[in-house]
């Protein structure tokens, strides 16, 4: 049974980069009929896309998010990564990592469990 | 880029009681829509994909309908557990956006 972990400081200071590592246990991260993504959710409030990273190496990316963010794959380590730059108090959330697959039509069909992360000084 | 509109925002409703909730999308996405379901503290849940693909394991209480512009997930007798925050999310292009959601709650 495929799982996620996301891992990462759960305190990031104002101006930082936030740094999330998701690892992938069960399965391998390089499939083909896979792709991992990044979504968050700020405090009573809705799921927002951040974005998803392809097994050729391909990413795309929330405009909204575009100038701040990356998404990575270490193959070896059977994990990705977010990085956030310049984070400000509105990127305080639930950041979630999950798999979309080609099985489901690109849905993301596991998800981590989210790790709160609170950007203050 | 394509945006997400769901209805009601806010639904009270009783057990046993069919419910429907609409996503509508602003330009023509097939069928690639999904259906997640959310409770409390825990990360959402497939529940629908490609419009109306029960994903495995969901029980078949919840279905799914509709193509291009507008969607409707549909529970056809409300359990006790499926209190929750529903969201919808189209696949059609990027950037992969969410509706902003429909809570279910009791009445």
């Amino acid at each position: 049974q495929l799982q996620l972990q996301e891992s990462g400081p759960g305190l990031v200071k104002p101006s930082e980069t936030l740094s999330l590592t998701c690892t992938v246990s069960g399965g391998s991260i390089s499939s083909s009929s896979y792709y991992w993504g990044w979504i968050r959710q700020p405090p009573g409030k809705g799921l927002e896309w951040i974005g998803s990273i392809y097994y050729s190496g391909s990413t795309y990316y929330n405009p909204s998010l575009k100038s701040r963010v990356t998404i990575s794959v270490d193959t070896s380590k059977n994990q990705f990564s977010l990085k956030l730059s310049s984070v400000t108090a509105a990127d305080t959330a639930v950041y979630y990592c999950a798999r979309g697959s080609s099985w489901s039509k690109d849905a993301f069909d596991i998800w981590g469990q989210g790790t709160m992360v609170t950007v203050s000084s | 880029d394509i945006q997400l509109t769901q209805s009601p925002s806010f639904l009270s409703a009783s057990v046993g009681d069919r419910v429907t909730i609409t996503c509508r999308a602003s330009q023509g996405i097939s069928s690639y829509l999904a259906w997640y379901q959310q409770k409390p503290g825990k990360a959402p849940k497939l529940l629908i994909y490609a419009a109306s693909t029960l994903q495995s394991g969901v029980p078949s209480r919840f279905s799914g309908s509709g193509s291009g512009t507008e969607f409707t997930l549909t529970i056809s007798s409300l359990q006790p557990e499926d209190f929750a925050t529903y969201y919808c999310q189209q696949l059609n292009s990027y950037p992969r956006v969410f509706g902003p959601g429909t809570k279910v709650d009791i009445k």
